[in-house]
Parts: C-alpha cells; sequence; structure tokens
C-alpha cells in the first residue's frame, strides 16, 4: 500500500497562490492520487484526483510529474475559508476487494489575512 | 446537501454501555467504511465493506462491530463502550468500481465520549 509524505504545515496570505507537494516514491502502476479537503470536526472533502500530467477543476489543479513519484496540488488565490487540513492519498480500490485508502497525517494550511 | 447520513452527530455516555452509530447512504454506493479520528490526528480505518454480507477489518485494531444488511446502511457497534473510545468517527461511502472508487464521500461524524 503506497504512501505519502507531505509537509505537516504550511502559511500562506489570502489571495496568494499555494502549492503543496506530496512524495509517493512507491506508487504502483494502476494507483491514482486522490487530494482531500478536512475542515474541524467534519469528515474529509474530496477535491481532485489525477492520474498523469495535470488536471484542473473549478477548486484546484493537480500536477504530476512523468514519473508519478511526487503531486502537487495547487489552489489558486486562497482565502480564510481555505484554512483546513489537506490530504495526499494514492491507491487502486476500482474494484478491488481490499478496499482501503490510507490517509496520513495530511498538511494543515493556515491563510492569514 | 448531505448524501450521507450519520447518528448521532454527538454522544456522551457511561461506561458499559452498549452503543450503535448509524450511517445511511443514498447514493447506491457499493464500498462504504468507517474511520476514528481522535484531534488532530490521522484517519485510522476501522472497517469496511464492499458490498451486502461483506465486512472486513481495517488497520486499526477496534472492539466494535458492522454489519451490512443493506447496500445503503452500515452501522457499526460497541457492545461495551469504554472512555478509550472517546472519538470522532467518521462514515464513508464510494462506488464499487472506475477511477470514482477512490473517491469517497464522508458524512459528519460522530463525536463519541465515554465518561
Amino acid at each position: 500500500l503506497a504512501k505519502t509524505t507531505q509537509p505537516i504545515s504550511m502559511d500562506s496570505y489570502e489571495g496568494q497562490e499555494v502549492n503543496i507537494t506530496c512524495s509517493h516514491n512507491n506508487i504502483a502502476t494502476n494507483d491514482y492520487i486522490t487530494w482531500y479537503q478536512q475542515f474541524p470536526s467534519q469528515g474529509p472533502r474530496f477535491i481532485i484526483q489525477g492520474y498523469k500530467t495535470k488536471v484542473t477543476n473549478e477548486v484546484a489543479s493537480l500536477f504530476i510529474p512523468a514519473d508519478r513519484k511526487s503531486s502537487t496540488l495547487s489552489l489558486p488565490r486562497v482565502s480564510l475559508s481555505d484554512t483546513a487540513v489537506y490530504y495526499c492519498l494514492v491507491g487502486d480500490i476500482r474494484g478491488s476487494t481490499l478496499g482501503r485508502l490510507y490517509f496520513g497525517r495530511g498538511t494543515q494550511l493556515t491563510v492569514w489575512p | 446537501e448531505a448524501d450521507i447520513y450519520q447518528t448521532p452527530r454527538y454522544l456522551v455516555i457511561g461506561t458499559g454501555k452498549k452503543i450503535t452509530l448509524e450511517c445511511s447512504q443514498t447514493m447506491g454506493h457499493d464500498k462504504m467504511y468507517w474511520y476514528q479520528q481522535d484531534p488532530g490526528m490521522e484517519l485510522h480505518l476501522i472497517h469496511y465493506s464492499y458490498g451486502v454480507n461483506s465486512t472486513e477489518k481495517g488497520d486499526l485494531s477496534s472492539e466494535s462491530t458492522v454489519s451490512r444488511i443493506r447496500t445503503e446502511h452500515f452501522p457499526l457497534t460497541l457492545e461495551s463502550a469504554r472512555p478509550s473510545h472517546t472519538s470522532q468517527y467518521l462514515c464513508a461511502s464510494s462506488p464499487g468500481g472506475g477511477s470514482g472508487a477512490n473517491v469517497l464521500t464522508f458524512g459528519a461524524g460522530s463525536r463519541l465520549t465515554v465518561l
């Protein structure tokens, strides 16, 4: 089961772009990379998922280099409400009976006024 | 609008009581999960199911049990609660296959305090 390494915490200011990088050196061929956001006293919420290159949605962008051993979540123009814990996960549970994804400690992002 | 519902949201009970945390989803997802999380700490998978009548223990040893009699319902039971069970319990679900299988939808959580 591939595990990930990401910074424990990051600070930013409103309006800035934030990039959170995650290392996953043991990623397997069929693994997808998925990012979640969690606010205090709530369950995590899916942000974005990718397999390779770049994925963009209305919330964030995900950059994945060719070797796929790392990925970078990019949050454009953050606001105070983006203060949360961000988790990077890798895994392939499509049709798999193993059925587990590993949530590490995540990255605590704090956005300041 | 939540598609996965957990009840109760908060529960304070005494040691030795039996409790059941309810979890229901309306998305028709095959896979369901229970995670345990202490404040500021990582999520630990304690149980999961990939369909009706299938349940598996997760990575964290737990004294709780689960059942999956219906697709939409995945309750977690503690036969005799202890203070060490004080935590937040998060239920989640995901589709059975396709790339969406890695996309979990979480409930709001049940915060349990055992006195």
